[in-house]
């Protein structure tokens, strides 16, 4: 079993619905992060939580860390919303370990 | 401010031959990585560089080298390359206290036949 598993692996909804995806981990960890990788592209660090919520734009990631679980929101998302989302945590060492990536498609 | 800066973006090598991929970045950090992404299988830590002048493995070090040239610079090199080496890598920096965000490079694309 993965330290990090994210679901879905994949999500293909319409324009301007509301997206979660969701990460759950294993280990104790010291921060998660949320990165977002555009087709062909490169990485883009979204945001990096310890507790609680953080917002930017229309995107929302919230963390429980009594219950090991993360969630990236976007709420009225947009075909340029599609890319792969990453969840990586930190545990101790000045490492990551990532999820697999959720694949996201917006339909317009 | 370019960031993390990355070299070549594309390269294909034959089986044996060797190349080094180089890596800089302009935020001062300390920490510096080399990751691989290959399809499926989510991004894998090959080395990291938690200051100037340490390296340590991560989960896939076989079949590369480090160097921390300076705080600048950390370059990965392939001395004996293999079509399982096929891959795309990143390079990327944290700043210090390992609380920071990581920024990555835009990637190098590589090819072993």
């Amino acid at each position: 079993k993965n330290e990090v598993e994210q679901s879905p692996q994949n999500l293909t909804a319409q324009e301007g619905e509301f997206i979660t995806i969701n990460c759950s981990y294993s280990v104790g960890i010291s921060a998660l992060h949320w990165l977002q990788q555009h087709p062909g592209g490169g990485i883009v660090s979204l945001f990096m939580l310890s507790s609680g919520k953080k917002k930017h734009g229309r995107l929302i990631a919230t963390i429980n860390i009594q219950e090991k679980h993360s969630s990236l929101h976007i709420t009225a998302s947009h075909p340029r919303d599609s890319a792969v989302y990453i969840c990586a945590v930190r545990s101790g060492a000045q490492k990551l370990v990532f999820g697999q990536g959720t694949r996201l498609t917006i339909n317009p | 401010n370019a960031g993390v800066t990355q070299t070549p973006k594309f390269q294909v090598l034959k089986t044996g031959q060797s190349m080094t991929l180089q890596c800089a970045q302009d935020m001062n950090h300390n920490s510096m990585y080399w990751y691989r992404q290959d399809p499926g299988m989510g991004l894998r830590l090959i080395y990291y560089s938690a200051s100037e002048g340490t390296t340590d493995k991560g989960e896939v070090p076989n079949g590369y080298n480090v160097s921390r040239l300076n705080k600048r610079e950390f370059s990965l090199r392939l001395e004996s390359a293999a079509p399982s080496q096929t891959s795309v890598y990143f390079c990327a920096s944290m700043g210090s206290g390992g609380a920071g965000e990581q920024f990555f490079g835009p990637g190098t694309r590589l090819t072993v036949l």
